[in-house]
């Protein structure tokens, strides 16, 4: 059966510092991945997606940035962390374009 | 973009009762999922539902792809059931979802 992981579970950052999340998944071959982030209130936004190794497609312009180094291995990046960037990063994945499963999140909150 | 709205924000029911929570699309999705956040943030696959309807112990969804809206159903609630629900729907592999709807199941 296919898991996915991410980490770390908390996070907690100063204004300015750099940031690096991971999401693996297991159990599947070349899934597309996608990182979302979920800010105060409710609503989930997309932010990047990958298709294949080094496909990234990003959604919403901003001060983050994803790599796909390996087939199963997603990573969401900041080279200068804003208060803005704070939230729950949220990590899924999918056979093609069909349903998506997601990760247990990252709670970042930069101070 | 497609726009979601789900409907309606806030829900209050006693145990036992019945409910129906509402998502519309300003457009044509292929596809479409409902989901439960636990009190934990991890989302919880309710339902991959396109088109038609599927039924899950007391869950149920019905998806009408040509009207562009989708309902679920949650019968005989439970307290565990609490917490909030998203639609989320879109073209290709991009979801858009909805901003939720946060259920509250009294004992």
């Amino acid at each position: 059966s296919q898991t996915i992981h991410q980490w770390p579970a908390t996070l907690v950052q100063p204004v300015g510092s750099p940031l690096s999340l991971e999401c693996t998944v297991e159990g599947t071959s070349n899934p597309n991945l996608y990182w979302y982030r979920q800010a105060a209130g409710r609503g989930l936004q997309l932010l990047f997606y990958s298709v294949g190794i080094g496909q990234i497609s990003s959604e919403v312009p901003q001060n983050l940035s994803a790599s796909r180094p390996q087939d199963r291995q997603f990573i969401l990046s900041s080279k200068k962390l804003l208060l803005s960037d704070s939230g729950f990063y949220l990590c899924a994945w999918s056979v093609d374009s069909n349903e998506q499963f997601f990760g247990p999140g990252t709670r970042l909150t930069v101070l | 973009g497609i726009q979601v709205e789900q409907s309606p924000p806030d829900l209050i029911l006693q145990e036992g009762a019945n409910s129906t929570l509402r998502c519309n699309f300003s457009d044509s999705v292929n596809n479409l999922q409902w989901f439960h956040q636990n009190p934990w943030g991890q989302l919880i696959n309710l339902f991959y539902i396109p088109s038609g309807t599927k039924q899950n112990g007391r869950l149920s969804a019905t998806t009408v792809a040509t009207e562009r809206y989708s309902l679920l159903y949650i019968s005989s609630s439970q307290t565990t059931d609490s917490g909030v629900y998203f639609c989320a729907g879109g073209q290709g592999g991009k979801l858009i979802f909805g901003q939720g709807t946060e259920l509250s199941v009294k004992p």
